[in-house]
């Protein structure tokens, strides 16, 4: 089965400085989705890619899938307390039908102002 | 205003009640999904369902059962036998094959 493993679990950065947070998939990502959720919350969609290479952004974020399309990062520039947050990588899970997601852990974001 | 909300926001269940969480979309979406959410952990896949009277088992269906007659509608009951209910649920729903649109959750907490 698919397991997608991210990394760090959890983040503290300095307002105003940039992070990564990375999404690593056991097998080819056919479609992965970033999320972002604050505590006991639901979860707000950010960006989806699909295409090995594919680079997306959105305000401060840029999220990309490696051209094996087992990988994909999360970059926010500049961060701001907004920013904060539990960040997770979901993608299309092959092995059921087709629509659902399998997510990884999540990696928890503090900006400290 | 197009969403998706879930009720009741917090819920309290004594051992051995049955408790049912509702879930509500006006999006037109076909499919729905209800995920369980534990401290640490990603999201698991209880049940989902792509049309109407229509629907899967997930990753940990066991102790839960959902019913899904209306397109708008899927409401999943957590029955006395799931061992370990305490968790945040979500319901979501998508176009069958993009991105999943969240509900608010509910906080079940067991008694």
């Amino acid at each position: 089965s698919q397991e997608l493993e991210q990394s760090p679990q959890s983040l503290i950065v300095q307002e105003g400085k940039n992070l990564t947070i990375n999404c690593t998939s056991s097998k080819t990502l056919y479609g992965l989705y970033w999320y972002k959720q604050k505590y006991g919350e639901g979860l707000i969609f950010l960006m989806m890619l699909q295409k090995g290479g594919e680079e997306k952004s959105h305000e401060k974020i840029t999220a990309k899938l490696d051209e094996k399309k087992q990988q994909s990062s999360l970059h926010i520039t500049a961060s701001q307390p907004s920013h904060a947050g539990i960040y997770l990588c979901g993608a299309l899970n092959y092995g059921g039908s087709q629509g659902n997601l399998i997510f990884g852990k999540g990696t928890k974001l503090s900006v400290k102002p | 205003d197009g969403g998706i909300t879930q009720s009741p926001k917090y819920l309290f269940r004594k051992e051995g009640q049955n408790v049912t969480l509702s879930c509500e979309q006006n999006l037109n979406h076909d499919a729905m999904y209800w995920y369980r959410q534990d401290p640490g952990q990603g999201l698991r896949l209880i049940y989902y369902s792509q049309i109407v009277n229509d629907f899967q088992k997930g990753d940990i269906a066991e102790g839960y059962s959902v019913s899904r007659e209306k397109k708008e509608s899927f409401p999943l009951t957590v029955t006395s036998a799931q061992k370990n209910p305490t968790a945040f649920y979500l319901c979501a729903s998508s176009i069958v094959g993009w991105e999943q649109f969240f509900g608010p959750g509910t906080r079940l907490t067991v008694l």
